[in-house]
């Protein structure tokens, strides 16, 4: 079955103490993408990557680090997690090659930093 | 600065009855548009996408319309069920090389037995 999985999909943690939540998709594709859903603010990109070793930043980067050894692994690192990124996340991933693809999202992660 | 936006925030509908839920756009530049359903406790679900060349595309029991003049994009459901009770976003492609998409807040749809 085509997927995005996260792990893990809930967390409650304390401020400072270096957290990762992975991301793996196993449909082959380049572009993969981490979000922040928020009450009143909709889905917000953190970060991107178009390829393997290639990632840039989206709207919301403060705070976090990605990286891309692999075509399918896509983790999201938070350093030293702090209050306000409290927040429901997402990655996704599509095919590149064109503007009209959709992006295929997982079931998100619920972080918690208290 | 550029946004997706949506006209409602809620709708309530019976089942069985037909249901729009609208959107519009403020970006020219964007060229990709898609639909996507959320349910409680997961991510969004692709519902159907129309890219800007199109005014009409139509899925299974889904429509989605473009009005590129006045900039407005809507979903019709037809004959909606009770699994259609989601949150339901718009997303934008602006054009631009990194793919991003960019959200509307959401349109909650309830449907009522």
């Amino acid at each position: 079955e085509a997927q995005v999985t996260q792990n893990p999909r809930y967390l409650i943690t304390v401020t400072g103490k270096k957290l990762t939540v992975t991301c793996s998709q196993n449909m082959n594709h380049e572009y993969m993408s981490w979000y922040r859903q928020d009450p009143g603010l909709g889905l917000r990109q953190i970060y991107y990557s178009m390829n393997v070793e290639v990632t840039d930043k989206g709207d919301v980067p403060e705070g976090y680090k990605v990286s891309r050894k692999e075509k399918r692994n896509f983790p999201l690192i938070l350093e030293s997690p702090s209050p306000n990124q409290t927040s429901l996340y997402f990655c996704a991933s599509r095919r590149t090659g064109g503007s009209n693809q959709p992006q295929h999202f997982g079931d998100g992660t619920r972080l918690s930093i208290l | 600065g550029e946004s997706v936006g949506l006209h409602l925030p809620t709708l309530s509908v019976q089942e069985g009855d037909n249901s729009i839920i609208n959107c519009a756009y403020s970006n020219s530049a964007s060229d990709y548009f898609i639909w996507y359903k959320q349910e409680s406790g997961k991510g969004p679900q692709f519902i159907i996408d129309i890219r800007s060349n199109m005014d009409k595309r139509q899925g299974q029991r889904v429509t989605v319309l473009l009005n590129k003049t006045v900039k407005h994009l809507s979903l019709q459901i037809a004959a909606t069920q009770p699994g259609d009770s989601a949150v339901y976003f718009c997303a934008e492609n602006s054009g631009g090389s990194n793919y991003k998409l960019t959200f509307g807040k959401g349109t909650l749809l309830t449907v009522n037995p």
